[in-house]
């Protein structure tokens, strides 16, 4: 069965504080994965898509790596803007993606 | 942003009454989505849709129904609403230009069935 797994559930970092996200996974034929911003009472915000182990991709402090069964969101030096959930998300086809639950980021001044 | 708007943003109904939201995009898109966001489920997906008059059901579709009548427009039915479906709604786009497999979503509806 599919899955995606996301932790951890909530993070707290002082600003500055380098920390990374996981995101692991189970799917038959990967396709993309995906990450994505939420902030309160919005919908998620595309951030990044990943096709290929080892594939990289940047956008100012945040940075996704991606292996066969798991990719990581690393923040670099967060600042309290950063702070939101941040989602997961996988496919295999053009319909089929799959969630994980999110991580729940606060960064404190 | 891909020209997608929700509507109703907000919504009260009673138990056993229909409800219809719309999605409306701007951007002549092919691939739209309904999900539902509650806390401790991840994303779900409720319907998608493949173009015009063509959708099929997710994995969560009991209860619901959708239709597809222009390009531009994609609506969920609640056909008797339940407790059970006070949620969070989003419609969503399927990006196909390019590689085209990224998701852009609608600000959301927050949907409550007293």
């Amino acid at each position: 069965e599919d899955q995606v797994t996301q932790s951890p559930e909530a993070l707290r970092l002082q600003e500055g504080e380098s920390s990374s996200l996981n995101c692991s996974y189970t799917v038959s034929g990967l396709r993309g994965l995906f990450w994505y911003r939420q902030d309160p009472g919005k919908g998620p915000e595309f951030l990044f898509t990943l096709y290929s182990a080892g594939e990289e991709k940047e956008k100012e402090r945040l940075k996704a790596t991606l292996t066969k069964k798991e990719s990581f969101l690393h923040i670099t030096a967060p600042k309290p803007e950063d702070s939101a959930t941040y989602l997961c998300a996988v496919t295999s086809g053009t319909y089929k993606y799959i969630f994980g639950t999110g991580t729940r980021l606060k960064v404190l001044a | 942003d891909a020209g997608i708007t929700q509507s109703p943003r907000h919504k009260v109904t009673e138990t056993g009454t229909p409800v219809t939201l719309r999605c409306h995009q701007t951007e002549n898109h092919r691939y739209m989505y309904w999900y539902r966001q509650d806390p401790g489920h991840g994303l779900r997906l409720i319907h998608y849709s493949y173009g015009v008059k063509d959708t099929d059901k997710g994995e969560v579709s009991d209860g619901y129904s959708v239709s597809r009548s222009k390009t531009e427009d994609f609506l969920l039915t609640l056909e008797s609403a339940t407790s059970s479906q006070t949620s969070v709604y989003f419609c969503a786009i399927r990006d196909a230009r390019g590689r085209g497999d990224e998701q852009y979503f609608g600000p959301g509806t927050r949907l409550t069935v007293t």
